[in-house]
């Protein structure tokens, strides 16, 4: 039950188009979701968050949409840039806990110009 | 830049050999992590330090021995590490509120590579 899915593991976008990224749950405690955006030779950087009580957070060309009854939850790029190309990893916790975070199995996202 | 910093960025070390890898965090946060990270994989979490006491030991051999000296430092001693310890370790850290956890920022990693 503590397992997060991501889907798919990898994906190519053209520039201006959306990429789309999925990811499931099965734990129903977790109460926080973040993404997490990671370069080559850097540490993941959060990209935005979303609690269960809200079905969709919106960031910039970021949104995630999330279905609490599904256990889903997914991140979409709109306008898709060559700049965006990086491995995203889903994340899921409970932040009443010691807020350690179960992750994806990530997605490496490639953006063709 | 990242605001939790980690040094060396590169460490390679002999099987023999001991070592430390330090992170320092300027945020005030009083909840600190070790994680090491595989290529191609997410994050795996080996320690957790909350108001400078270790809250969460992964099952991590005692080759890896941690430290933290004060709300801002986190310090990974290694000791005798074999060659399967090569990746990249990062720290994070996140803010603890009376609601819970708030979202961890990590460093950029030291790239440790075991002869």
């Amino acid at each position: 039950q503590q397992q997060v899915k991501q889907s798919p593991q990898s994906l190519i976008v053209q520039k201006g188009g959306i990429s789309i990224i999925n990811c499931a749950y099965e734990n129903t405690a977790f109460d926080y979701f973040p993404w997490y955006q990671q370069f080559p030779g850097k540490g993941p950087a959060l990209l935005i968050a979303i609690r269960p009580d809200v079905s969709e957070k919106k960031e910039g060309r970021f949104t995630i949409s999330f279905n609490k009854s599904a256990k889903q939850f997914s991140l979409h790029i709109m306008d898709s840039q060559p700049g965006d190309s990086a491995t995203y990893f889903c994340a899921a916790t409970y932040r009443s806990n010691t807020g350690k975070l179960i992750f994806g199995q990530g997605t490496t996202l490639q953006v063709k110009p | 830049d990242t605001e939790v910093t980690q040094t060396p960025k590169h460490l390679v070390m002999g099987m023999t050999n001991k070592k430390s890898l330090k992170c320092e965090q300027h945020m005030g946060h009083r909840a600190m992590y070790w994680y090491k990270q595989k290529a191609k994989k997410p994050p795996e979490l080996m320690f957790v330090y909350s108001y400078e006491k270790l809250s969460i030991n992964e099952s991590v051999p005692s080759r890896f021995s941690p430290e933290c000296p004060n709300s801002s430092l986190l310090n990974l001693h290694l000791h005798a590490l074999q060659p399967e310890d090569s990746a990249l370790y990062l720290c994070a850290s996140s803010q603890e509120t009376g609601t819970g956890i708030g979202p961890q920022h990590f460093g950029d990693g030291t790239r440790l590579s075991i002869l």
